[in-house]
């Protein structure tokens, strides 16, 4: 099945501090996803970029789909963006169902 | 509205014990899906459902047994499970085959003693 992998695993920032977070696949994808999972474990909708740029407020990712890699960017920190962001991808073999990477674990301090 | 809920919320059941996960989504999604997340692990698929017709069992012991009543609603019952079978299960749901973007509700945090 398609291989996901997400670097660095653990990161940790202080408050006002811009990072990004790295997805590679190992194969063509119909679905990318990131997610946003909250210390009570609520996952939340991040982007769907299965390709291209895509902005909301403090964060904005890239899929560079023949590339096989999305960032993640994360500008001017703030302490509730701590928490594990996951990158799920869905590859293009006609098979409904997400792979998730490893995760990166954020931890901004203030 | 792009709300999945599930219920309950937190489950404590003994290793002969029978009970249920439910989810229920009102998005008009026909594509649902259950996830168990181990402490530190990613969610690994258990189960996808595509119109209401199982389509993807990964290899889920029997003990596991999910239900799609209608549409909205997707069941998981839980029979002699194993206290290894601790974990935050959660459920998911998708447009369609053509429009796969997958959204998540809170979860159950299930254990077994």
């Amino acid at each position: 099945g398609i291989q996901v992998e997400q670097s660095p695993p653990d990161l940790i920032l202080q408050e006002g501090a811009n990072s990004t977070l790295r997805c590679n696949f190992s194969d063509s994808v119909n679905n990318l996803q990131w997610f946003h999972q909250n210390p009570w474990g609520q996952l939340i909708n991040l982007f769907y970029i299965p390709s291209g740029t895509k902005q909301n407020g403090r964060l904005s990712a890239t899929t560079v789909a023949t590339e096989r890699y999305s960032l993640l960017y994360i500008s001017s920190s703030q302490t509730t963006d701590s928490g594990v962001y996951f990158c799920a991808v869905e590859g293009d073999t006609g098979r409904r169902a997400l792979t998730f990477g490893s995760g990166t674990r954020l931890q901004v301090q203030p | 509205d792009t709300e999945v809920t599930q219920t309950p919320k937190h489950l404590v059941m003994g290793m002969t014990n029978k009970k249920s996960l439910k989810c229920e989504q009102h998005m008009g999604h026909r594509a649902m899906y259950w996830y168990k997340q181990k402490a530190k692990k990613p969610p690994e698929l258990m189960f996808v459902y595509s119109y209401e017709k199982l389509s993807i069992n990964e290899s889920v012991p029997s003990r596991f047994s999910p239900e799609c009543p209608n549409s909205s609603l997707l069941n998981l019952h839980l029979h002699a499970l194993q206290p290894e079978d601790s974990a935050l299960y959660l459920c998911a749901s998708s447009h369609s085959d053509s429009l796969n973007e997958q959204f998540f509700g809170p979860g159950t945090r299930l254990t077994v003693l």
